[in-house]
């Protein structure tokens, strides 16, 4: 079971915004610490698409936002396309366990 | 561009230590701007984080591995490791090094911004 909660999955057309939600705790995203996530393609390597709750990396379109309210995180992503199909995964850290935590990550389908 | 590389035996016996070693390119393990990463996925899950160890060879570690895991560097050579000691079953997993970028923020957040490929290791006799 992973500290930070994510829905399996999620799906949506091509064009449409989905939402991928990260659900966490008073340790955690609710203590204030920075939520990031990644996007993982089957059998390579996760890749960092938003850091800092909402920053996005050099090369990141910007079809990719995140925001975070409360213990929780969501990372949006508009304009939907066929390989936008991945994982995805969200990040913080947590002071009652102090390591880094992982969502259980969130297989997105396009339709 | 920052390149890593995970390299070692893909298959492990059982009560025997997981060893496998990160070279890092593109960068300077001694900049001392970042840390260095292991992190695991076993199979069809999430992520696990395992630890990470500072230029100066300072090291955290998930308290999970109940202390089976020590990471070190050889900054000469540009590389860290991962010594993963009495492995079972349970310890098969893809095995990733990655760059752990602290924030310069009141929280002080942790965030992995470049990855190696990954490596599976399987634990069998």
């Amino acid at each position: 079971q992973s500290v930070l909660t994510q829905p399996p999955s999620v799906s949506g057309a091509p064009g449409q915004r989905v939402i991928i939600s990260c659900t966490g705790s008073s340790s955690n995203i609710g203590a204030g610490y920075d939520v990031h996530w990644y996007r993982e393609f089957p059998g390579t390597a996760p890749k960092l698409l938003i850091y800092g709750d909402s920053n996005r990396p050099s090369g990141v379109p910007d079809r990719f936002s995140g925001s975070k309210s409360g213990t929780s995180a969501s990372l949006a992503i508009t304009g939907l396309q066929a390989d936008d199909e991945a994982d995805y995964y969200c990040q913080s850290y947590d002071n009652t366990l102090t390591v880094v935590v992982f969502g259980g990550g969130t297989k997105l389908t396009v339709l | 561009q920052v390149q890593l590389q995970e390299s070692g035996p893909g298959l492990v016996k059982p009560s025997q230590t997981l060893s496998l070693t990160c070279t890092v390119s593109g960068g300077s393990i001694s900049s001392g701007d970042y840390y260095w990463s292991w992190i695991r996925q076993h199979p069809g899950k999430g992520l696990e984080w395992i630890g990470y160890i500072y230029y100066s060879g300072s090291t955290y570690y998930n308290p999970s591995l109940k202390s089976r895991g020590t990471i070190s560097v050889n900054t000469s050579k540009n590389q860290f490791s991962l010594n993963l000691t009495s492995v079972t079953a349970a310890d098969t997993a893809i095995y990733y090094c990655a760059r752990l970028v602290e924030m310069s923020t009141p929280s002080g957040s942790y965030y992995f911004d470049y990855w190696g490929q990954g490596t599976l290791v399987t634990v069998s006799s």
